[in-house]
């Protein structure tokens, strides 16, 4: 595809059932970043995947959280057991890292809405 | 933890007036690189600043990388109503790490 492809969109779930959410990168992209967004606010730091390298997982706030990345291409992030502070915008960003972080480009989004 | 502070939170200004945001990190970053989300809308990539005391135009955005690449401006001169949006300021390097970590942003409002 032309960009960042995230699904769903809209995810609305009730509190304590599991989400999972896709992203799908450019291509050729090595670099790979999961944010969250909440309401009028920034953007909160979760995951980033850079290649064959080990995740840097320190944005993930709890361990309900996980991502993985099949093939260095989709990455799919798992919320477990959500819970209603989880409802955000989560937006997926893939990026053509040549030695340093580069230009990031982002999806859509996918809006979480826990009730 | 690893923070990039960005001031002002707020910013309402008259059309043809100027615009200025700042962005603080208490560590030196390798590169810094700017955003604009218009309301509703998904971040968009500006500009990226990698040297020391580089500064970079793009018509009227003026972008500065502080001579210790701890903090960076964006300067809008004569601001249009296309200028609304929200700009977000993101670094990395901290610590030798290559994670892109943003700003709280600056969302900007202008009276027409």
């Amino acid at each position: 595809g032309a960009g960042v492809s995230q699904s769903p969109s809209n995810k609305v779930t009730e509190k304590g059932k599991d989400v999972e959410l896709r992203c799908d990168p450019i291509s050729g992209h090595t670099a790979l970043y999961w944010y969250r967004q909440s309401l009028g606010q920034g953007l909160e730091f979760l995951i980033y995947f850079q290649g064959n390298s080990a995740p840097d997982k320190s944005g993930l706030p709890s361990d309900r959280f996980s991502a993985e990345r099949t093939g260095g291409s989709v990455s799919t992030l798992t919320i477990q057991r959500t819970q209603q502070e989880d409802s955000a915008v989560y937006l997926c960003a893939s990026s053509p890292y040549r030695g340093r972080t580069g230009e990031l480009f982002f999806g859509e989004g996918s809006r979480l809405t826990v009730l | 933890g690893q923070q990039v502070m960005q001031i002002p939170q707020y910013q309402h200004v008259q059309e043809g007036e100027d615009f200025t945001t700042y962005c603080n990190s208490s560590t030196t970053l390798s590169n810094i690189q700017w955003y604009k989300q218009r309301p509703g809308g998904h971040p968009v990539f500006l500009i990226q600043l990698v040297k020391s005391g580089e500064v970079k135009k793009q018509k009227r955005l003026t972008f500065q990388f502080g001579e210790a690449k701890k903090n960076s401006s964006l300067h809008i001169t004569a601001t249009q109503t296309t200028d609304v949006g929200t700009y977000f300021c993101a670094g990395s390097g901290f610590q030798g790490a290559q994670k892109l970590v943003f700003g709280q942003g600056t969302r900007l409002t202008i009276n027409p």
